[in-house]
């Protein structure tokens, strides 16, 4: 498997629901961060979590990072048909910010 | 304060021709990375420049690809007679700083169509 490889591929909940996303890493990393991209569009960043910390929240969005597992979760709450995209988590090894892993991305479907 | 601007949006080349794809980084950003997104697919890192120098290439294929961000103007991805396999979306993003700290900003993607 690939660096920065979500988990589930595919995930479609009815709207209220809560949406957990798996992202695993082989490497280790610097940070680790989140990403959205509705299709046909760019990349909207979510959050950004550092290798010495454990959980971040922004609004309804919770990231957690287990480094001993070189895993991440992002956990939407409340889910509306809005939160429909694709989510992707990436990893950056080095200082270098702009030198990121991607995985290959959740695709979340919310149902109204 | 524009973001990262990237043109043309949709850009539809014949195989064989050459395909010039544009990127203005957010202002005060001098730091400029270009992804390749093939269908169904993440990110892939091509290349890493600075202003009139090319830092890291690992992600570059050998042959076809070459990129430039000269003093002025845009940074440029400039791919040499296109094939089939080019068809993608070409991200560019920039960032203030090297420092792995910052979040790096994403323009809207370039959507070539080799046909």
């Amino acid at each position: 498997s690939q660096q920065g490889e979500e988990d589930p591929q595919a995930l479609s909940i009815q709207e209220g629901e809560n949406a957990t996303m798996n992202c695993s890493y082989k490497t280790s990393i610097n940070n680790l961060q989140w990403y959205r991209q509705n299709s046909g569009r760019g990349l909207v960043h979510l959050i950004l979590i550092r290798s010495n910390e454990r959980e971040k929240h922004s609004g309804r969005l919770r990231v957690t990072l287990d480094t001993s597992k070189k895993s991440s979760s992002l956990l939407i709450t409340a889910s509306r048909a809005a939160d429909t995209a694709s989510y992707f988590c990436a990893t950056v090894r080095n200082t270098n910010a702009g030198k990121s892993t991607f995985g290959d991305g959740t695709t979340l479907t919310v149902k109204p | 304060n524009a973001g990262v601007m990237q043109n043309p949006r949709h850009l539809v080349r014949r195989r064989g021709q050459e395909a010039r794809l544009r990127c203005s980084p957010m202002k005060g950003h001098s730091h400029v990375y270009w992804y390749r997104q093939l269908p169904e697919e993440g990110l892939k890192f091509m290349v890493y420049l600075q202003k009139e120098n090319i830092i890291d290439e690992s992600g570059m294929p050998k042959e076809r690809f070459s990129a430039e961000f000269p003093k002025e103007g845009p940074s440029i991805l400039r791919i040499q007679q296109v094939v089939r396999g080019d068809s993608a979306a070409y991200f560019c993003a920039s960032s203030p700083t090297v420092y792995s700290g910052n979040t790096i900003y994403f323009g809207e993607g370039s959507w070539l169509t080799v046909v």
